[in-house]
């Protein structure tokens, strides 16, 4: 079942500008992950933050984590033509024999140039 | 570098023929996995595996089987395939009994069934 939910579905920005994309999920969590997919391609892993850290940096990436509120943001700052692609969340939950992880839907974005 | 390798990027294949997906990664990785993604439905995991002929059902293993006989490479069955199934299929590996550790993904293989 799906698990995590990111918000919004799609954003437009202008090179130079920050992105910010949200993440609620529902159950308890161990850590939460944000993947990047370029059209049409795989994913490749951006950042993981685990369930007592509550912000992360690298580069320019920062992603927060809520447990109260079971929510997460990833930010990218000055923003990159580059930067076009969707973005996705994925949660860990703690349990012995959890490996997998459970991804939302995704964020599209779009940099302008 | 993690590479993880898929057998196509294209494939097209007519109903109730038997597809064979392959997924090869090279870093000794425990788990491995399979994704379909879908517009609007994110990925959804169909099964992962955590060893040598283990093999573990994800959200929605229906029409689909696995296969796992060496560490490096995990197959995916599509026994009778039929149109719904058209899809972009993923292929992930993880090292270690955790969710802690970042999924190296393959390039995705875009199944078409006609």
């Amino acid at each position: 079942s799906q698990q995590g939910e990111e918000d919004p579905q799609a954003l437009s920005i202008q090179e130079g500008e920050n992105a910010t994309m949200n993440c609620s999920y529902k159950t308890s969590i161990n850590n939460l992950q944000w993947y990047r997919q370029n059209s049409g391609r795989g994913l490749v892993h951006l950042i993981l933050i685990r369930s007592n850290e509550r912000e992360k940096h690298s580069g320019r990436l920062r992603v927060t984590l809520d447990t109260s509120k079971k929510s997460s943001s990833l930010l990218i700052t000055a923003s990159r033509a580059a930067d076009t692609a969707s973005y996705f969340c994925a949660t860990g939950r703690p349990g012995a024999g959890s490996y997998q992880l459970t991804f939302g839907k995704g964020t599209k974005l779009s940099v302008i140039p | 570098d993690v590479k993880v390798t898929q057998s196509s990027r294209y494939l097209v294949k007519r109903t109730g023929e038997k597809v064979f997906l392959e997924c090869v990664q090279d870093m000794d990785h425990e788990n491995m996995f399979w994704y379909r993604q879908d517009p609007g439905l994110g990925l959804r995991l169909i099964y992962f595996s955590y060893d040598v002929k283990m093999k573990e059902k994800g959200d929605i293993p229906e029409g689909y089987s696995v296969s796992r006989e060496k560490k490096e490479r995990f197959s995916l069955i599509l026994e009778s395939a039929s149109t719904n199934q058209t899809s972009m299929y993923l292929c992930a590996s993880s090292v270690g009994q955790t969710s802690y550790n970042e999924q190296f993904f393959g390039p995705g293989t875009r199944l078409t069934v006609l």
